[in-house]
């Protein structure tokens, strides 16, 4: 059982807009630390897509954007393509526990 | 271009022992904290331990204390991941993960390795 939670699941046609809860804590998201995510291809290692709530990385599309609002984070998706059909993951560090968590994951199906 | 890859994994009986590598290239590793990651079968991302770019500064995640160790040699850009004791819920993809000083994301990764632990 995480300390940060995520839908399991997420869906959208193609062009439209998704987007992703991530809900925390005081301890984690809501402290200094704040939210990260990142996009994993089934098969594949995960990859960064948003760090510090709303940075993104050198290529990654702007379609990505992140927010934070308190103890929770959320990630949209734009013009929705079917490549980016894959598993989301929020992470943040918990200053309770000492450690880095993850949300469980949000599978995104492109429909 | 940043690569990090990692080996050791395979199939192990429980209660057994096993010894990941990760090897870095095209970023100065002895500046860079350091990670594993792990990931069971169909299972989402656990955080499993931490050290810090001289190797002083180590944490592990509870689930794994006590039996794994991590250390490196930033000489030989490379990190590894020491597990005795191993479990049936050891079992995932392990994954070596940097993490810039200050920051607390994890940001490049590895392909990472398969283990394995039979009962």
């Amino acid at each position: 059982q995480s300390v940060v939670t995520q839908p399991p699941s997420v869906s959208g046609a193609p062009g439209q807009r998704v987007t992703i809860s991530c809900t925390g804590s005081s301890s984690n998201i809501g402290a200094v630390y704040g939210a990260h995510w990142f996009q994993q291809v089934p098969g594949t290692a995960p990859k960064l897509l948003i760090y510090d709530n709303s940075n993104r990385p050198s290529g990654v599309p702007d379609r990505f954007s992140g927010s934070k609002s308190g103890t929770s984070a959320s990630l949209a998706i734009t013009g929705l393509q079917a490549e980016d059909e894959a598993d989301y993951y929020c992470q943040s560090y918990d200053v309770s526990l000492s450690s880095w968590v993850f949300g469980g994951g949000t599978k995104l199906t492109v429909l | 271009e940043v690569q990090l890859v990692e080996s050791g994994g395979g199939l192990v009986q429980s209660g057994g022992s096993l010894r990941l590598s990760c090897t870095a290239s095209g970023f100065t590793f002895g500046d860079s904290e350091m990670n594993w990651v792990r990931q069971a079968p169909g299972k989402g991302l656990e955080w499993v331990s931490y050290i810090s770019s001289s190797g002083t500064t180590i944490f592990y995640a509870d689930s794994v204390k006590g039996r794994f160790t991590i250390s490196r040699d930033n000489a030989k850009n490379s990190l590894w991941l020491q597990m005795n004791s191993l479990r049936a819920e050891d079992t995932a993809v392990y994954y070596c993960a940097t993490k810039t000083t200050g920051t607390s994301y994890f940001h490049y990764w590895g392909q990472g390795t398969l283990v394995t632990v039979s009962s």
